[in-house]
């Protein structure tokens, strides 16, 4: 069974504040690494794939990194808008089954 | 370019009766699986259908069967229902040639699903 964690749980923050989650996967067998963001009562959107040690992603105000020797992404976003408030989930995908393996996510609320 | 819908967006089911979700795929997608989505738990992966075949199973009873149809839609049962079974139950899909690796997976809405 492939663990995948996420930190923090959930988290409040101002808006204007930046802030980052981290995503934890094993270190071995890597193959790709998949970010997401839920908004309630809508579809998980993908936001990034990242297959490669180092990769860095960005999309507007969002950005995300990768350690896969280390076996953990970090999810940036910069100057947090009411409407960044979601569950940011991440999945891990080993070259073994290709099939994500999603963490718990993390609860983002931003306060206007 | 229809995303991925997916069918009924909520029902109530009694404990043992079955139940079927379905799913159409995005426009040009030839990938379905199936994810269970518990409370406070992340998607769990069910199973994967690709040329109308199961490709690859999760950790779920036999109780949760599948089919893909050739226009790629699905649909996931669950027979003899539990308690337990009561969860969002998501349906993803993509384009896959060879193994499922890297790509994009677009997601559906989801289905609630009520067991009491």
């Amino acid at each position: 069974i492939l663990n995948v964690e996420q930190s923090p749980q959930s988290l409040h923050v101002q808006e204007g504040d930046s802030t980052n989650f981290t995503c934890s996967f094993p270190s071995s067998n890597f193959y790709a690494l998949h970010w997401y963001r839920w908004e309630t009562a809508k579809s998980p959107e993908a936001l990034f794939v990242m297959t490669l040690n180092g990769d860095e992603k960005k999309k507007g105000r969002i950005s995300a990194t990768l350690n896969t020797k280390e076996g953990y992404s970090y999810l940036y976003i910069k100057g947090s808008q009411p409407e960044d408030s979601a569950t940011y989930l991440c999945a891990f995908e080993s070259g073994g089954s290709y099939i994500p393996t999603f963490g718990r996510g993390t609860s983002l609320i931003v306060h206007p | 370019d229809a995303g991925v819908t997916q069918s009924p967006t909520h029902l109530i089911k009694t404990r043992g009766q079955q139940v079927t979700l379905r799913c159409s795929p995005k426009s040009g997608h030839d990938t379905v699986s199936w994810y269970q989505q518990a409370l406070g738990q992340g998607p769990q992966f069910i199973f994967q259908y690709y040329e109308e075949e199961e490709r690859q199973r999760g950790n779920f009873p036999d109780r949760f069967s599948g089919h893909q149809f050739p226009n790629y839609s699905s649909e996931l049962n669950v027979n003899a229902l539990l308690l337990g079974d009561s969860a969002l139950y998501l349906c993803a899909s993509s384009l896959a040639a060879g193994p499922y690796s890297g790509n994009t997976i677009y997601f559906g809405e989801g289905s609630w699903l009520t067991v009491v």
